[in-house]
């Protein structure tokens, strides 16, 4: 079983500056994914970051880049140079060895602020 | 490639009808998901399959039948609709190339059972 906790509800950062999302993970799998999903307005969930947990370098796309700390099961999403079009909802998951079971965190609501 | 896509996209129903959302995908993808997304809340596997014929309970599977009859098709079928049952429902698929840890979603369907 696996379980994602983010424990920031909202957060609000101004444009072009960087803002760290955090969330942290629970699992009993010994090899796992772990995402950060973006959903706007539009409820389209958009892939942002993706980090193998067997891989101890930090995932990096573009302005995202991921903090992630294994034996603290954490894992932080920082965006630079903020964008407005960046505001949305931001949901962690963990995924098992297979893939079969995606556990969402609760999201964090991201506003960018002009 | 049209991706995941979903029908329909709002529906309303009330307590005790039966409706099938469908979902397809041309990716040739062999995993298929149903996700329910309540208010304020992350997404919660309902079923999923890893093939034609091959179907498995996720989280939260209670309300919901599923079958995979196709590659291309998963319909998830709510036999007697409650109102606990109403939600964002997406579909996701993934492969078995590639980033075979990532699940691509279609765009939702929003259920509101009366």
């Amino acid at each position: 079983a696996q379980t994602v906790t983010q424990s920031q509800p909202e957060m609000s950062v101004q444009e072009a500056e960087t803002v760290t999302l955090s969330c942290t993970y629970d699992t009993s799998e010994s090899d796992y994914y772990l995402f950060w999903y973006k959903q706007p307005p539009s409820r389209q969930m958009i892939l942002v970051i993706r980090q193998e947990a067997y891989k101890q370098q930090n995932a990096t796309e573009n302005r995202f880049s991921v903090n992630f700390q294994k034996a603290a099961k954490s894992f932080s999403l920082k965006i630079s140079d903020s964008q407005l079009g960046d505001a949305a909802m931001y949901f962690c998951a963990c995924s098992n060895n297979a893939g079969n079971m995606l556990t969402f965190g609760g999201g964090t609501r991201l506003m960018v602020k002009p | 490639n049209a991706g995941v896509t979903q029908t329909p996209k709002f529906q309303v129903l009330k307590t005790g009808q039966s409706m099938t959302l469908q979902c397809a995908q041309d990716m040739n993808h062999e995993y298929m998901s149903w996700y329910r997304q309540d208010p304020g809340m992350g997404l919660r596997l309902i079923h999923y399959s890893v093939g034609a014929g091959i179907t498995d309970q996720g989280e939260v599977p209670n309300g919901y039948n599923v079958s995979r009859s196709t590659t291309e098709d998963f319909p998830l079928r709510l036999l007697s609709a409650a109102p606990s049952q109403t939600s964002v429902y997406f579909c996701a698929s993934r492969g078995l190339a590639g980033n075979t840890d990532t699940q691509y979603f279609g765009p939702g369907t929003r259920l509101t059972v009366l």
